[in-house]
């Protein structure tokens, strides 16, 4: 069974830090790309980063480029999301995805979610 | 302002059809990028619906199908039942956005 399972959210000041883990199982992790999705309250969702199988392509939405860090460690099956300079809009759980292979980036899709964790920028 | 366009809501009732629209440009949808569906249901993580257009993943139910047209494309749902109600969203690549995925608005499907 495909497990995500996110950690690392919370409250912070506008500014500030903090990274994001998710934990993978059940599938062959380093055969697979990954991806960040967020969903502010009540809104829809907002793809906000996309890593390769080795790490060495990465993605960004224009909202975070410059200030959010996707990266993996394929011998923890985990992958994380770094993010700085945080500012209120972007409150938000945040999912951690696993992407099927198409055969194309273009053409990819999310084939397993996990279940988000809360990211809340306040003063 | 999403870059692809969904409906805030549709309805109807148990058994009856009802079809989800999304539409893009030739940025995106238009320029033969694949559509995904996915489904989320009240207070959970969403679940891929339809994948490549038209595909669905084992265990969603033939009565979710999708299509592909043009600039847009739909999602239509036959014999509603009433754990149909959620929130459905279409996803896409956007050429003329560096590296990105997007995300149409969603539509709430209320099941009379």
């Amino acid at each position: 069974e495909v497990q995500l399972v996110e950690s690392g959210g919370g409250l912070l000041q506008p500014g500030g830090s903090l990274r994001l883990s998710c934990e993978a199982s059940g599938f062959s992790f380093d055969n697979s790309a990954l991806a960040w999705v967020r969903q502010a309250p009540g809104k829809g969702l907002e793809w906000v980063s996309g890593i390769s199988v080795n790490g060495e392509i990465t993605h960004y939405a224009d909202s975070v480029k410059g200030r959010f860090t996707i990266s993996r460690d394929n011998s923890n099956n985990a992958l994380y999301l770094q993010m700085n300079s945080l500012r209120a809009e972007d409150t938000a759980v945040y999912y951690c995805a696993k992407v099927a292979d198409s055969g194309s980036y273009y053409n990819d899709y999310i084939d397993y979610w996990g279940q988000g964790t809360l990211v809340t920028v306040s003063s | 302002q999403s870059v692809l366009t969904q409906p805030p809501s549709v309805s109807g009732a148990p058994g009856q059809r009802v079809t989800i629209s999304c539409t893009g440009s030739s940025s995106n949808i238009g320029a033969h990028y694949d559509v995904h569906w996915y489904q989320q249901l009240p207070g959970t993580a969403p679940k891929l619906l339809i994948f490549g257009n038209t595909n669905r993943p084992s265990g969603v139910p033939d009565r979710f199908s999708g299509s592909k047209s043009g600039t847009s494309a739909s999602l239509v749902i036959t014999g509603l039942q009433a754990e149909d109600e959620a929130d459905y969203y279409c996803q896409s690549y956007d050429s003329s956005l560096s590296g990105s995925w997007v995300f149409g608005g969603g539509t709430k499907l209320t099941v009379l």
